[in-house]
């Protein structure tokens, strides 16, 4: 079946690094991505989403990639700081009501 | 602005005992409601969605049932729970398809 996988399971970068979390979808008919990040013993939040008619995206500090060729997804992160340390989803929707999220990765953030 | 509350935040219940778990939104009306549950150091896995009041579309056979007795109302039920049904469970809504979802803070149920 559909299924949304990540490359690195954990990553850990120094403050002030930039991160890139990366995500792969098996889905072609997939059209909306999104990304959420999750604090310990809290509910997914929202980082940023992209429809598959763009192949970039930007926010405050995090930009997500879209490549539709290889099916790949990525999130990235600006001068990444402690409080971004979470875990990391991605997560696909090929129309429909149906969100189906990735594994995770954890972000480490060191001082 | 909207909100979404989830309760209770945790739970310990008997094997065999019924569940109850309930979800409201504050603020928008006629949401599509999701009910999530996530096992230790996984992703979502989606339980059930509602479009609208009475209705629920089932994702995996199991051990439980959801209902929508309101429009802004979603509750997660059980008649006998198992071991296996130990997780975290988090409710959704979105207002489309084509939108994001936004998560209530879950509840951490513990069968045992």
């Amino acid at each position: 079946g559909e299924s949304v996988g990540l490359h690195l399971p954990t990553l850990s970068v120094q403050e002030g690094d930039n991160s890139i979390i990366n995500c792969a979808y098996s889905n072609s008919a997939s059209d909306y991505f999104i990304w959420y990040k999750q604090e310990s013993g809290k509910g997914p939040q929202f980082i940023i989403d992209i429809r598959s008619n763009m192949d970039k995206r930007q926010g405050q500090r995090v930009t997500v990639l879209l490549n539709k060729t290889v099916k790949h997804l990525s999130l990235q992160i600006a001068a990444t700081q402690p409080g971004d340390s979470a875990v990391y989803f991605c997560a696909e929707r090929a129309g429909g009501f149906k969100t189906i999220f990735g594994a995770g990765t954890r972000l480490f953030v060191k001082a | 602005s909207q909100t979404i509350h989830q309760w209770p935040a945790t739970l310990v219940q008997p094997v065999g005992s019924p569940l109850s778990l309930e979800c409201t939104v504050e603020g928008t009306s006629n949401p599509n409601l999701y009910w999530y549950r996530q096992a230790a150091g996984r992703g979502l896995q989606l339980l059930f969605y509602s479009v609208g009041i009475g209705q629920i579309s089932s994702e995996v056979p199991q051990n439980l049932s959801a209902s929508r007795p309101q429009d802004r109302q979603f509750i997660l039920s059980s008649k006998k729970l198992l071991l296996s049904d130990s997780g975290f469970y988090l409710c959704a809504w979105s207002r489309g398809s084509d939108t994001e979802a936004f998560f209530g803070q879950g509840t951490r149920l513990t069968v045992v």
